[in-house]
């Protein structure tokens, strides 16, 4: 079946240290989205990506970096500038015409760090 | 994209109708209602969507009042795997990807 995969599910890390996230999508989407959630707090648009190679920062990009080298993968880059990095990410993937109805989204990756 | 005013929580009974409301005074005619949910620890789940006129699939019914400043979600008969966070959303259907702004939601509660 199609989806996305995110992995690990729970991580955890020093503080200081970098991480990356991985999420992988077989939908044939060409956007990707990262998005970070924190307890009791609705979604907020970390990076979004409309096609390789190219990704546009959304509403709190600092301290996280991107990358699209292939369709299928958008992996997050938690750095050690980003202050309070302990929270719930999701990714998720829509076809370029970014139908709202057409996004689907990861199960998640907890990071929490120590 | 338009604002949206979600009441932050909301209990029902199970197998009793759920109606969560919208508000989105500011929406433009070329603006669709989306609804999400959120099971806790998952990502969001596309429910239903629409324009000016009510609609219905199998998981809920979009219920959107004429002057499109409101609207109602319905989950008809409510059950313990209902209990979630749901999503008003408001967007333009502009035929490119570009974000989608998550609110907080309100919180269902389906109880016995």
């Amino acid at each position: 079946d199609g989806g996305i995969t995110q992995s690990p599910k729970y991580l955890f890390r020093k503080e200081g240290q970098n991480v990356t996230l991985s999420c992988e999508q077989n939908l044939n989407h060409d956007a990707m989205y990262w998005y970070r959630q924190d307890p009791g707090q609705g979604l907020r648009l970390i990076y979004y990506s409309q096609i390789v190679n190219d990704f546009q920062k959304g509403d709190i990009a600092e301290g996280y970096s991107v990358s699209r080298e292939k369709k299928e993968s958008f992996p997050l880059t938690v750095t050690s500038a980003q202050k309070n990095p302990t929270a719930f990410y999701l990714c998720a993937s829509s076809s370029r015409t970014g139908r709202p109805y057409g996004y689907t989204f990861g199960s998640g990756t907890r990071l929490t760090v120590v | 994209d338009a604002k949206t005013t979600q009441p932050p929580s909301m209990d029902c009974a199970e197998g009793r109708a759920a109606n969560l409301p919208c508000n989105h005074s500011t929406i433009s005619g070329n603006e669709y209602v989306y609804w999400y949910r959120q099971i806790h620890s998952q990502g969001p789940q596309y429910i239903i969507h629409g324009l000016k006129n009510n609609e219905t699939n199998e998981m809920a019914s979009l219920i959107i009042t004429e002057d499109r400043k409101s609207s109602t979600l319905i989950l008809p008969h409510a059950t313990l795997r209902d209990t979630a966070v749901y999503y008003c959303i408001v967007r333009a259907d502009t035929g490119t990807a570009s974000k989608l702004t998550f609110g907080t939601g309100t919180r269902l509660q389906v109880t016995l």
